[in-house]
């Protein structure tokens, strides 16, 4: 079983609606999660990251993470066809000088106007 | 300000042949990466390296060798390619400080490597 599971997609959603990405975890030591966007043949770009549990927004974006379910999510409100792209959950278990990423395999997003 | 620079960007090698992936960063990062992403794998590191004169094994070194050259450069090498090296090759970065703030990852813009 892969420490991080993240459904593949593809997932197509019209312009303006909200999309919701999410991944599951089993390794209870990650206490920082990451979100990144990687637009075809480019490489990723972090996009949103949160400690712990909780929620954090950013513009047309909120990362939720719940630690007690080791879940962890994306919403996009308002999507727009320039969100099309792969979008990747990343976690750590960080101590200094070993900011080692486990990444889900990422979820493939289309945004049709 | 050019982050994360990766050479060369796309690559055929045949069975066998050597090859070196070279990576340099310009934003005084201490940490360097290099990852593989494979469909279906997501992205998997190979080796890193904490700071300048140390390398460590990530996930997936078999069949690699890899070079902190300085506090800049990170270089990987294939030194005999086999098919199931094919795969789309990142650098990153990351500032390696004493304090965590999420956003010190940066990647490049990836290496397109196929072995025949």
């Amino acid at each position: 079983q892969k420490e991080v599971e993240q459904d593949p997609g593809p997932l197509s959603v019209p312009e303006g609606a909200i999309v919701s990405l999410n991944c599951t975890y089993s390794n209870s030591a990650f206490q920082y999660f990451m979100w990144y966007r990687q637009y075809s043949r480019k490489g990723p770009e972090l996009l949103m990251y949160t400690y712990s549990s909780g929620n954090k927004e950013d513009g047309r974006f909120t990362a939720q993470v719940d630690k007690s379910s080791k879940y962890i999510s994306l919403f996009i409100r308002d999507s727009q066809p320039s969100d099309s792209a792969t979008y990747l959950c990343a976690m750590s278990q960080w101590t200094f000088g070993n900011e080692k990423l486990t990444f889900g395999t990422g979820t493939r997003l289309t945004i049709i106007p | 300000n050019a982050g994360v620079t990766q050479t060369p960007k796309f690559q055929v090698l045949k069975t066998g042949q050597s090859m070196t992936l070279q990576c340099a960063q310009d934003m005084n990062h201490n940490s360097m990466y290099w990852y593989r992403q494979d469909p279906g794998m997501g992205l998997r590191l190979i080796y890193y390296s904490a700071s300048e004169g140390t390398t460590d094994k990530g996930e997936v070194p078999n069949g690699y060798n890899v070079s902190r050259l300085n506090k800049r450069e990170f270089s990987l090498r294939l030194e005999s390619a086999a098919p199931s090296q094919t795969s789309v090759y990142f650098c990153a970065s990351s500032g390696g400080d004493s304090t965590y703030s999420g956003n010190t990852i940066y990647f490049g813009e990836g290496s397109w490597l196929t072995v025949v």
